[in-house]
């Protein structure tokens, strides 16, 4: 079964850049997105093809995608951004969905 | 403005058949490009796809469940119904069900997830 692999954790103080990578060997050729979870609640849509920011999404946050790695990059973290993320893609076949383990972002 | 609101049994017994209901509104099912799909999240873990219906009642599921899983719509009532047979503990979740394109966004709206308890 296909799988995408993240970090568990990442911890940055307030303003810093925090970066969350997703691995999956299908990557090359399907997109990306990504979600943000905070504690208690539904995950929220951030990132889509890639790179895509949603309205209402803030600038700070950006997303890419080279060779077999999504990057999702919260520039100036900010400590509302404290919470999961988790990225989405498909196989190279486009039958299998999957979620990353997710990253817990700790902003302090 | 679009909705979606999952309901369904707080706890059921391993063995028996799971109905996890998603009533939405906002939306029509038969859009062309619309989907719903339903993701889970057993505490404290992380989030499983599980199946996905579009407009045109193409449907997925997720490999390793697709023998105990049937997804249905019902245009007429905004409804989608996900079937799970023979649960187990390990099927103990929040179940979500979100609205997704077929390009583009992908599931950008959520429901608030739904808990369900599978114990003797």
């Amino acid at each position: 079964s296909y799988e995408l692999t993240q970090s568990p954790s990442v911890s940055v103080s307030p303003g810093q850049t925090a970066v969350i990578t997703c691995s999956g060997d299908a990557l090359p050729k399907k997109y990306a997105c990504w979600f943000q979870q905070k504690s208690g609640q539904a995950p929220v849509l951030v990132i889509y093809d890639d790179s895509v920011r949603p309205s209402g999404i803030p600038e700070r946050f950006s997303a890419s995608s080279s060779g077999t790695v999504a990057t999702l990059t919260i520039s100036g973290a900010q400590v509302e951004d404290e919470a999961d993320y988790y990225c989405y893609s498909t196989d190279s076949s486009g039958h299998e969905r999957v979620f990353g383990g997710g990253t817990k972002l700790t902003v302090l | 403005q679009i909705t979606l609101k999952e309901s369904g049994p707080a706890l059921v017994k391993p063995t028996q058949t799971l109905t996890l209901t998603c009533a939405f509104s906002g939306f029509s099912l038969n859009t062309t490009g619309v989907g719903v799909g339903w993701i889970r999240q057993p505490p404290g873990k992380a989030l499983e796809w599980l199946a996905l219906i579009y407009w045109d009642d193409d449907k997925r599921y997720s490999p390793s469940l697709r023998s105990r899983l049937t997804i249905t719509k019902d245009t007429s009532k905004n409804q989608v119904l996900l079937t799970m047979t023979n649960v187990d503990p390990l099927d103990t979740a929040t179940y979500y069900c979100a609205h997704r394109h077929a390009t583009g966004p992908v599931y950008d709206y959520w429901g608030q997830g739904a808990l369900v308890t599978v114990s003797s």
